[in-house]
């Protein structure tokens, strides 16, 4: 059982927006802003898409963003595109004692 | 071009030692808090452990604690994990990161393509 919570799948149209909900706990997500989200396709490393909640990294297209609210971060993908089909990660600092958690993992199917 | 590449996985059997390692390229190595990650087949990513830039740091999750232990050779670029006692729950593809801005709360934004580890007798 992973430490945040992921829905295990989400779809869309192309054109269309859609958002992935990562839920934790005071002790990661609700007390950290050091919240991210990880692109990873088929046999592919993952790819960094959002640090610290809501920044992009040189590079990333900006039809992705991400918010945060109380010990819930989101992920919304907006005019989506076939290429946007992959599995997402979101992660956070712990102060629990093991440093970093990722959630489950939610697989993006563009319809 | 920036780059992580690892190395040294491989089939060993319950109870076994491995070492991994990981080269960077492309980047000033000994700028940056560097971590293992993990993905079982079919699974999500799980962190593993991290490590200070000049090694007096390091942090692991609890699962490996005793019996994995990262280390780093800044003047090799290199990063390495050595693994003792290995469990049939160790066996995934093991990634190596770095942490962005130099700090131990940086997002990983740069991968390497990973090294596989089977556990089985």
């Amino acid at each position: 059982q992973s430490a945040l919570t992921q829905p295990a799948s989400v779809s869309g149209s192309p054109g269309q927006s859609i958002t992935i909900s990562c839920t934790g706990t005071s002790s990661d997500v609700g007390g950290s802003n050091y919240v991210s989200w990880y692109q990873q396709h088929p046999v592919k490393a993952p790819k960094l898409m959002i640090y610290e909640v809501s920044n992009r990294p040189s590079g990333v297209s900006n039809r992705f963003s991400g918010s945060k609210s109380a010990s819930t971060a989101y992920l919304t993908i907006s005019g989506l595109q076939a290429e946007d089909e992959a599995d997402y990660y979101c992660s956070s600092y712990t102060n629990s004692g093991t440093f970093w958690v990722f959630g489950g993992g939610t697989r993006l199917t563009v319809l | 071009e920036v780059q992580l590449v690892e190395s040294g996985g491989g089939l060993v059997q319950p109870g076994g030692s491995l070492r991994l390692s990981c080269a960077g390229s492309g980047f000033t190595f000994s700028n940056y808090w560097m971590s293992w990650v993990r993905q079982a087949p079919g699974k999500g990513l799980q962190w593993v452990a991290n490590i200070r830039q000049d090694g007096s740091e390091k942090y692991y999750v609890d699962s490996v604690k005793g019996r994995f232990t990262i280390s780093r050779d800044n003047a090799k670029n290199s990063l390495y994990l050595q693994m003792n006692s290995l469990r049939a729950e160790d066996a995934a593809l093991y990634y190596c990161a770095r942490s962005r801005g130099g700090n131990p709360f940086g997002a990983f934004d740069i991968w390497g393509q990973g090294t596989m580890v089977t556990v089985s007798s």
